[in-house]
């Protein structure tokens, strides 16, 4: 059974631009949740959804969104980019969040110069 | 305000001893706890996790202590592997089942 996939896995941008990350969850998990993991934040909760609908979002600013298609991959995407930013990006998924049980996918590592 | 917490950043064991990681947390509310370790270059991944109605979990050489009284959560290892060495970040589920709040993490490093 294939993990949760994550692309890219790294990537550099500068300030101002915007990025797309995408993730694949495991065959048959319909919730998706990103996280943002930082040295001095520790890991953040985005935002989650689940058969399309966004149920729960982080305290992040709106410049933070995404969107989760039929097939259940996810997308976030990130517009003016800040040097904050920088960031490992996780994306986890599940078949049933309330066992808190997430599979998470290596991450994309975003650097913002 | 740091819904839960670790208070210690990093922990050094001997290969074959007992490791103890901690965690506070201060919503009372909170119904389902779990640990998490993360390898670098890697993902987290789930370790165990306990429910508010129990006070001990085992599973193998890990074993999660819930003290609702005090709003704390250890999670021990017996006996410590070099294997075992990784950040450790404790959870906890919100009552809507769909979030977690993450601690800020323990780096265990077992010596052989």
């Amino acid at each position: 059974k294939a993990g949760v996939t994550q692309t890219p896995r790294y990537l550099i941008k500068t300030r101002g631009q915007q990025v797309t990350l995408s993730c694949s969850p495991i065959s048959g998990h319909r919730s998706v949740s990103w996280y943002q993991q930082t040295p001095g934040q520790g890991l953040q909760f985005l935002f989650e959804y689940f058969s399309e609908t966004q149920r729960n979002k982080g305290n992040f600013p709106g410049r933070f969104s995404g969107r989760q298609f039929s097939n259940s991959r996810s997308e976030m995407n990130v517009s003016t980019l800040e040097l904050g930013d920088s960031a490992l990006y996780l994306c986890a998924s599940t078949m049933d969040y309330n066992t808190g049980e997430l599979f998470f996918g290596e991450g994309s590592r975003l650097t913002v110069l | 305000d740091q819904q839960v917490k670790q208070n210690s950043p990093s922990l050094s064991v001997q290969e074959g001893r007992i490791s103890i990681l901690n965690c506070d947390y201060t919503n009372s509310m909170f119904d389902y706890f779990l640990w998490y370790k993360k390898y670098p270059a890697e993902g987290p991944t789930f370790l165990i996790s306990i429910s508010s109605i129990k006070d001990k979990n085992e599973d193998g050489r890990f074993t999660v202590f819930l003290n609702k009284s005090a709003k704390h959560l250890s999670l021990h290892i017996v006996p410590s592997q070099p294997g075992d060495s990784a950040v450790y970040f404790c959870a906890v589920l919100n009552n809507a089942g769909n979030m977690l709040t993450f601690g800020g993490g323990t780096r265990l490093m077992v010596k052989p």
